[in-house]
């Protein structure tokens, strides 16, 4: 089964550049999560998505990120205009959801470098 | 903050040691769950305690809830060097989300 797929692996950008990072859910999951890592602050939620409509989008730094899910296979996640401060590993997670919450499939990630 | 917090932040044994990390937290939860992520990767899910579950075995893992201490415990027994990696918990709040814990950075020395 294919997992959770990322794109780009590596993204570097100079500052004030748009970037778009780009996720793949695993088929038949309906629940897809944004995530920020970084030494300093650890795994963030940024924003998550259920049956494609954001539900909870208060992780989600400032006016500058934004996140789209057009359909069930696909997620954008658009930093406008880029800052240094947004370096970090960016990481698409899906899921689906029972009684209890089901474990969470990660993609590898973005590693995103602003310059 | 909800974030759990593990313990220890580090942690260096040899190979063929038993491995123990700790978690805590600070609400009442619906479960808890183990990740693994390994150098360059994403997490990866290793096992899941619900709140009415005390202990859970997976093979060489083995995992408490104490649900009165708020704190949960991943044991790794006989490690490996493949066992290099960092490990999150993450809490159910009951919430759809999961808050991860900071990690604990596990090297197994060959």
């Amino acid at each position: 089964d294919a997992g959770v797929i990322q794109s780009p692996r590596h993204e570097v950008t100079e500052m004030g550049q748009e970037v778009t990072l780009r996720c793949k859910p695993i088929s038949g999951h309906d629940y897809l999560f944004w995530y920020r890592q970084t030494m300093m602050r650890g795994l963030e939620l940024l924003i998550y998505f259920n049956n494609n409509v954001p539900i909870d989008d208060s992780g989600m730094p400032e006016d500058r990120f934004s996140a789209k899910m057009p359909n069930a296979s696909f997620s954008t996640l658009k930093i406008q205009p880029s800052e240094p401060r947004d370096s970090a590993v960016y990481f698409c997670a899906s899921s689906t959801l029972d009684k209890y919450n089901q474990p969470q499939h990660f993609g590898d990630g973005t590693r995103l470098s602003i310059l | 903050s909800q974030q759990g917090e593990e313990d220890p932040q580090a942690l260096s044994i040899q190979e063929g040691e038993n491995a123990t990390m700790n978690c805590s937290y600070k609400t009442s939860i619906n479960n808890l769950q183990w990740y693994r992520q390994n150098s360059g990767r994403g997490l990866v899910h290793l096992i899941l305690i619900r709140s009415n579950e005390r202990e859970k075995h997976s093979g060489r893992l083995r995992v408490t809830l104490d649900t009165s201490k708020k704190s949960s415990s991943l044991l790794i027994t006989a490690s490996r060097a493949a066992d290099t990696a960092s490990y999150f918990c993450a809490t159910d709040f009951g919430n759809e989300k999961l808050t991860f814990g900071t990690g604990t950075r596990l090297t197994i020395i060959p």
